[in-house]
């Protein structure tokens, strides 16, 4: 049973749009993360959420905590082919982490 | 160190061969863990050390596979009699220990079993 669903899985897009990925669950979280991975390197942190209903803006990047703590969604606004990785949600449980969404995005 | 640093970066080996693999964590940083990641795939969890406390195994594939970690320094990761589908990148990452602490991750130790 895997404990952090991600979707999309995967996502090709243009330069300049915009897009939503996703990290679900059934278990509330304490805390949880996102992480962007690059080819060839570690998941680096990007962001930790806390509070229920919490909102964080990292530039173009915006990241909302569930009300329930259960779930989080990672806003890009005009992304850039520098966004290009693979996003993965962690959770305060187990030491997860979740499926992952690869991220491509053409210039 | 600056960062978490592992090495080798890159093992090919033999079938059968058994392999080390190492892992230098942020200095202070009492929590490391050690995660694969098969091509193309999302972090699988290996074994967490916190501090003095006995490691959490419970991500071990298979009784192949050991970690050790002395104190709060480096760690290494063992994998006897390697098969083909250890094929994989390891990664090892440290924190402060705090819950809600991110992870720093090193960049990896890419591990091919021919």
């Amino acid at each position: 049973t895997q404990l952090l669903e991600q979707s999309p899985q995967f996502l090709s897009i243009q330069e300049g749009e915009n897009l939503t990925v996703y990290c679900n669950s059934s278990s509330v979280f304490s805390s949880l993360q996102w992480y962007r991975q690059e080819p060839g390197e570690g998941p680096v942190l990007l962001v930790t959420v806390v509070t229920g209903g919490e909102v964080k803006k990292l530039k173009r990047l915006t990241f909302q905590f569930g009300d329930a703590r259960k779930d989080s969604s990672l806003h890009i606004t005009a992304a850039q082919p520098g966004d290009t990785g693979l996003y993965l949600c962690s959770g305060t449980y187990k030491y997860i982490f979740g499926t992952g969404t690869r991220l491509k995005v053409l210039a | 160190g600056a960062g978490v640093s592992q090495s080798p970066s890159n093992k090919v080996t033999e079938k059968g061969k058994d392999v080390e693999l190492r892992c230098d964590p942020i200095s202070g940083h009492t929590a490391l863990y050690w995660y694969r990641q098969r091509l193309g795939q999302g972090l699988e969890f290996l074994i967490y050390f916190q501090g003095n406390s006995a490691p959490d195994k419970s991500g071990l594939p298979s009784d192949r596979f050991s970690a050790e970690r002395t104190g709060e320094s480096v760690s290494t990761l063992t994998i006897q009699r390697t098969q083909q589908e250890d094929s994989a990148v390891y990664l090892c990452a440290s924190s402060p220990g705090v819950w809600g602490q991110g992870y720093t991750f090193g960049s990896g130790t890419r591990l091919t079993v021919v």
